[in-house]
């Protein structure tokens, strides 16, 4: 069975330092992952997906299928990043593919 | 993004109550969704839509159903609402079958007293 592992429900930095938001998957075929980011009284929206190896807003994600996770970095944290992220697979069903959400990680970055 | 809207945007009922949460998108997007978003479990698929007619089950579909009589409506109907079904319950769409993005509503916050 597919699985998205966000390990963290909170990660707090300050303004400036650099940030990692963990996320690791389980499964057995060929992995197709996002990011979608939810600020404050805003929707849920598309930050990045690994098909396109785009650089949202400074962040970036690299797909490791050896440690199987697509953690998502950027090297210096502002105060407008401060949101929920949730990591996305989409697995593949009849045809279509189907995503599948981890639980999010907040992220506080300190003035 | 204002192509796609749900209502209520918030909503209070009590237990055993049948409850409709809609969602009407303006793209004619083929495929909908709707998730429920809950403190520790992030967002799960509650039902999906790949055309109107056609629907499938999520991860978290008891106590849920759908309909999809036009492409463009999208309701999610709490038969006999339960105090668990208290969430935020979000639809989305999205163009294609495949790896296109997802657009989301503004949500809807559901109380079951």
């Amino acid at each position: 069975a597919q699985r998205v592992t966000q390990p963290e429900k909170l990660l707090s930095v300050f303004k400036g330092a650099p940030v990692e938001l963990k996320c690791n998957y389980s499964y057995s075929g060929s992995p197709e992952l996002f990011w979608y980011v939810q600020y404050s009284r805003q929707r849920l929206q598309l930050l990045l997906r690994h098909i396109s190896r785009e650089s949202i807003k400074g962040f970036t994600a690299d797909l490791n299928k050896g440690e199987t996770s697509f953690h998502l970095k950027k090297p210096f944290a502002q105060e407008e990043d401060s949101a929920m992220y949730y990591c996305a697979l989409a697995r593949p069903s009849g045809g279509s593919y189907i995503p599948t959400f981890g639980r999010g990680t907040s992220l506080i970055v300190h003035p | 993004d204002a192509g796609i809207t749900q209502s209520p945007r918030y909503k209070i009922t009590e237990t055993g109550r049948q409850v409709t949460l809609m969602c009407h998108q303006t793209w004619s997007h083929s495929y909908m969704f709707w998730y429920r978003q809950d403190l520790g479990h992030g967002l799960r698929l509650i039902y999906y839509s790949a055309a109107a007619d056609i629907t499938d089950k999520g991860e978290v579909p008891d106590g849920y159903v759908v309909s999809r009589s036009k492409t463009e409506n999208f309701p999610l109907t709490l038969e006999s609402a339960t105090r668990s079904q208290t969430s935020v319950y979000f639809c989305a769409s999205r163009e294609g079958a495949k790896l296109e993005k997802l657009f989301f509503g503004s949500g809807t916050q559901l109380s079951v007293l």
